[in-house]
């Protein structure tokens, strides 16, 4: 069965400052990665996406991230973060074939230090 | 589009007491997915549809959880009788199943529920 496990729970960091939020992931062939962010009250934004080719994906609002079959990781960077990007970021693996079967990780809650 | 558009956002209601969810995907998507947040047990899939047709209810806590899908702009969730540890965000999720892969979902804002 596919999994995703996120060590960390939260993570503060000062604005301006680099972030990397941890994932890794339980597959037996080659998985679909995904990144999703949610906003309080919301539902989940899709930031980016990995399926095949180039293991260093971009994303939305200045994401990437790099799948590392080794490590199976696919972890989550930015370079300067802003406080606007305080939320909860949620790593999700899906399945090859049979509709796409997505699960999710249970989370990592940012907070941005002004 | 408007989007994935769930209702109620917020319900309150007695222990014992049948509860709908609904949910309108994005028109033109052909999987449409239900889960389940909750601080303890994170993100969980309830079940998933395909071209109206469920694919996978593993993740449905038990018959007291039943979901239909009767055709490609509407689906519903309902939870008969309720219980207190049933308490949760619902939320309805829905994606562009293409070559067997689903690309991006796109979720709903969420139903609040609130099982007293």
């Amino acid at each position: 069965a596919q999994s995703v496990t996120q060590p960390d729970i939260h993570i503060t960091v000062s604005e301006g400052a680099s972030l990397e939020l941890r994932c890794n992931y339980s597959y037996g062939a080659t998985p679909y990665l995904f990144w999703y962010v949610q906003s309080p009250g919301q539902g989940l934004q899709l930031l980016l996406k990995y399926f095949s080719g180039d293991t260093l994906v971009q994303g939305i609002k200045g994401f990437e991230a790099e799948f590392k079959r080794s490590q199976s990781s696919f972890n989550l960077r930015k370079p300067s973060v802003h406080w606007s990007d305080a939320a909860e970021y949620f790593c999700a693996v899906g399945s090859t074939g049979g509709g796409n079967k997505l699960t999710f990780g249970t989370g990592t809650q940012l907070k941005v230090e002004l | 589009d408007a989007g994935v558009i769930q209702s109620p956002r917020h319900e309150v209601t007695e222990m014992g007491q049948e509860v709908t969810l609904r949910c309108k995907p994005i028109s033109g998507h052909n999987s449409l997915f239900w889960y389940r947040q909750t601080m303890m047990r994170g993100l969980e899939l309830l079940i998933y549809f395909n071209n109206n047709v469920p694919i996978d209810d593993s993740g449905m806590p038990e018959d007291r959880f039943s979901a239909k899908m009767p055709n490609a702009s509407f689906s519903t969730l309902k939870i008969q009788p309720s219980e207190p540890r049933d308490s949760a965000v619902y939320f309805c999720a829905s994606s562009l199943n293409s070559q067997g892969r689903n690309e991006k979902l796109f979720f709903g804002s969420g139903t609040q529920l609130s099982v007293l």
